[in-house]
């Protein structure tokens, strides 16, 4: 049950895309269509952004969206907001019942 | 609206034993799996347990196995979280989720902090 791989900084000026990376396994983001994103704003709890790969929760903007190819799967902001400036962290099902996240990344809003 | 609300953190010593319990609101909480995340101060998320709705399958990190068990009280709309056998690692928010998403968590609590230490 290692923690997925993220970048661990992100950045990019207000109406730019930014994209995250998050690396695995075969046993957990390549074997199974159950990658979710989150953010998390200092002192909050997080919110779910988007789940099984590229799904988005009622609410969600359209500006984020996700994406899978192998071990790796990805979130883009696109159209990048003075509020999108969070802690954004993925998460697999790693088979047997359990799940792992990944390591985090900052994103910065220029 | 769906509420879910931590209680029972606090200050433990090594080696000790705390009860997290999570009252729930606002949804059908015996419909739903339940999960428990943990995030050590300054550090990321790290999955902690998850229970099927009826409580009849459990999973758990290797950090915790043998250690923690996850539990609840479907009639009490309550989930339970027993960590034994406490280490200064251990110390985190520890946030009761709903999987109320596939694969994922939707809802989150704002957590109950345990601090692990002498």
């Amino acid at each position: 049950q290692s923690a997925l791989t993220q970048p661990p900084s992100a950045s990019g000026s207000p109406g730019q895309s930014v994209t995250i990376s998050c690396t695995g396994t075969s046993s957990d983001v390549g074997g199974y269509n159950y990658v979710s994103w989150y953010q998390q704003h200092p002192g909050k709890a997080p919110k779910a952004m988007i789940y099984e790969v590229s799904k988005r929760p009622s609410g969600v903007p359209d500006r984020f969206s996700g994406s899978k190819s192998g071990n790796t799967a990805s979130l883009t902001v696109s159209g990048l907001q003075a509020e999108d400036e969070a802690d954004y962290y993925c998460s697999s099902y790693a088979g047997s019942d359990t799940f792992v996240f990944g390591t985090g990344t900052k994103v910065t809003v220029l | 609206e769906v509420q879910v609300v931590e209680s029972g953190g606090g200050l433990v010593q090594p080696g000790g034993s705390l009860r997290l319990a999570c009252v729930a609101s606002g949804f059908t909480f015996s419909k739903h799996w339940m999960h428990w995340v943990r995030q050590a101060p300054g550090k990321g998320l790290v999955w902690v347990s998850q229970i099927k709705t009826d409580g009849s399958t459990t999973g758990y990190a290797d950090s915790v196995k043998g250690r923690f068990t996850i539990s609840r009280d479907n009639a009490k709309n309550t989930l339970y979280l027993q960590m034994n056998s406490l280490r200064a690692e251990d110390t985190a928010v520890y946030y009761c989720t709903r999987g109320g998403i596939p694969g994922g968590v939707d809802y989150w609590g704002q957590g109950a902090l345990v601090t692990v230490s002498s």
